[in-house]
Formats: structure tokens, C-alpha cells, sequence
């Protein structure tokens, strides 16, 4: 039972153009999400997270929401940088531990 | 210059041989995590450990085995049970117990034949 899910395997966008990636979850237990970027062969690197005391958090370029009604998170990337071509998982714990579920992931490529 | 080391980058093994992945982190950091990359896959949890001395099993723990002595270490044993052991294994840390972002290294791509 996959409890995060990313439901678009991939994404191709346009330099400088918005790039939105979606996430959903069904454990209600879940109260912080994170986003990670992930290269071929790398670890990931933590982009940005939002509790679910938030709606909404933005760090420069990137910007997650969070509708909790429906158990829902984005990311948004504006604008666009071919050095955004990644793999981006999202990810979700429970305040009671550190563990993390991850998505599958979602494959952004972004053309020049 | 903190962070979190894993070696080898490749590993390959024969079919029925355990292997020892190693994952040191300079971060001071308590908790550490081994998870398993498959192809088209997101990271599934393997092993977790809170503190030195203490670790708890993830979703997939079978065929693997860990340590945890020092606080900066954290290595995984790929044992010959392991069915499906060929994958991309990631190591992480955080700061502790609770929602914190976890810091990822670098990773070991392990091929058995």
C-alpha cells in the first residue's frame, strides 16, 4: 500500500516557465513533507518542507503547498533552469518519529 | 567539511556472499538511516537507528543486518538472504528523532552476479 504517492512519472517544461509537481498521501498520521532532488547515481538533496501548521512555504525559486483537506502537496519551481532536469521525490514523517515514506518520484526534464 | 561519506561508489559480489556497506557522517548528527533505490523507484527504508547502540528494523529489513557502536558510523551488511540485493543503497542522518530533514550521501550502486 503505497502511502506517498507522485502520480506523474514525468514532466517536460520549457526554460522559464513554471514547473508543478504533485504529490498525495493517505496516511493522516502524516504532519511534515519534505521535497528532495535527486541526479542519476547521487543521493538526494533536501530542496525545501512545510509542516502541516503551514499552507504554503517558498525558499527562492521553489515554492510547496500543502492542502491537508485533501491530502495533497505541491511543488512549484519558478522559473525553470535546465540545471532543474532532476528526479524529485516527495516525502512525509509523523511528529511521533523521523521516518520518511517516499513517492515514487517525478522525472522533470526542462528544455532549453 | 560535513557530511556524509559511503564507499565504495560500486560494489560487486558473487551470489551467497555477505557484503558490508560502509556510511560514516561528520554532522554530529543522531540518527542514522539506510534506504534501497530499485530502478523507477522511490527510496524504501531498510534500517534505522535513533542512537548509538540501538537501531530498529525499517519496511524491508530482511537479509540485511546492522551496527551501530560509534555515533558516527553506521555500516549495513547485505547478507546471502537477500533475494533481489542488486540495487542503489543510500545512507542519511538528521539531527535526531522528530521531522527533520534527513542528509543523504552519496550512495553505493551494489551488483551480485
Amino acid at each position: 500500500d503505497q502511502q506517498v504517492k507522485q502520480n506523474s512519472p514525468s514532466l517536460s517544461v520549457q526554460e522559464g516557465r513554471i514547473s508543478i509537481l504533485n504529490c498525495d498521501y493517505t496516511n493522516s498520521m502524516f504532519d511534515y513533507f519534505l521535497w528532495y532532488k535527486k541526479y542519476p547515481a547521487e543521493g538526494p538533496t533536501f530542496l525545501i518542507s512545510i509542516s502541516s501548521i503551514k499552507d504554503k512555504n517558498e525558499d527562492g525559486r521553489f515554492t510547496v503547498f500543502l492542502n491537508k483537506s485533501a491530502k495533497h502537496l505541491s511543488l512549484h519551481i519558478v522559473p525553470s533552469q535546465p540545471g532543474d532536469s532532476a528526479v524529485y521525490f516527495c516525502a512525509a514523517s509523523g511528529s511521533a518519529g523521523n521516518k520518511l515514506t517516499f513517492g515514487g518520484g517525478t522525472r522533470v526534464l526542462v528544455k532549453p | 567539511d560535513g557530511g556524509i561519506t559511503q564507499s565504495p561508489k560500486y560494489l560487486f559480489r558473487k551470489e551467497g556472499q555477505n557484503v558490508t556497506l560502509s556510511c560514516e557522517q561528520n554532522l554530529n548528527h543522531d540518527a542514522m538511516y539506510w534506504y534501497r533505490q530499485d530502478p523507477g523507484q522511490g527510496l524504501r527504508l531498510i534500517y534505522y537507528s535513533q542512537i548509538v547502540n540501538d537501531f530498529q528494523k525499517g519496511d524491508i529489513a530482511e537479509g540485511y543486518s546492522v551496527s551501530r557502536e560509534k555515533k558516527e558510523s553506521f555500516p549495513l551488511t547485505v547478507t546471502s538472504a537477500q533475494k533481489n540485493p542488486t540495487a542503489f543503497y543510500l545512507c542519511a542522518s538528521s539531527i535526531g528523532n522528530g521531522p527533520y530533514e534527513q542528509y543523504f550521501g552519496p550512495g553505493t550502486r551494489l551488483t551480485v552476479t
